[in-house]
């Protein structure tokens, strides 16, 4: 089983859409969590670290549930600019190391 | 310009051909990585450096070595490339008494073929 896994899509959504992607992650001892953002031929970008109780950056919401070992993140009102692939990064303790998933590809359609 | 730079950008070699990639950073970070990314796979850890000192293995550090000539400077080099060796391959760096969310910053990447 891999340590972080997702759904590697693609997803299809037309501009305006609301999308959820999910993240599970294996080691339950993990300590923090992140979503990267890709863009295609390009470095990876923080969008967003994962707090316990849940965050929020404008269109983007972040949530962490322990219990079940995974991470979501929402975005509301799609635009062509989100179009990317979106990495779910984990923390697996205090190493200064990161577990990364294969990402998630999102298209937004006009 | 650029915080964290990777010479060469793109490099095409033949099996067998040593090379080495470079990464540079302005930022002042303590903290170096090296990763390779192969569509599916994700990105996957091959040596890390906390400083100029200390220098570990990651997950897949077989076939390659490292080397940290400063605090501002970590090459990945590949003795003898073979075709599996084919990737887009970071450099990052990072911070080191940031606690659990310490960010990474990534360099453009260099795309490796070993043909």
């Amino acid at each position: 089983r891999k340590e972080v896994e997702q759904d590697p899509g693609p997803f299809n959504v037309p501009e305006g859409a609301t999308v959820a992607f999910n993240c599970t992650y294996s080691n339950s001892a993990s300590q923090s969590f992140f979503w990267y953002r890709q863009d295609c031929r390009k470095e990876p970008k923080l969008l967003m670290s994962v707090y316990s109780s849940g965050n929020e950056d404008g269109r983007f919401t972040a949530q962490l549930n322990r219990a079940s070992q995974y991470i979501s993140l929402l975005i509301r009102d799609s635009k062509l600019s989100d179009s990317a692939t979106y990495l779910c990064v984990v923390n697996p303790g205090n190493t200064g190391k990161l577990i990364f998933g294969q990402g998630t590809t999102l298209q937004v359609k006009p | 310009d650029a915080d964290v730079t990777q010479t060469p950008r793109n490099r095409i070699t033949k099996t067998g051909k040593r090379i080495m990639l470079e990464c540079s950073q302005t930022k002042g970070h303590d903290r170096m990585y090296w990763y390779r990314q192969d569509p599916g796979l994700g990105l996957r850890l091959i040596y890390y450096s906390f400083d100029v000192k200390d220098i570990n293995k990651g997950e897949i550090s077989d076939g390659y070595s490292v080397s940290r000539q400063a605090q501002a400077k970590f090459s990945l080099s590949l003795e003898s490339a073979i075709p599996n060796q084919t990737a887009l391959y970071f450099c990052a760096t990072s911070e080191s008494d940031r606690g659990l969310y310490n960010e990474q910053f990534f360099g453009p990447g260099t795309r490796l073929t070993v043909l």
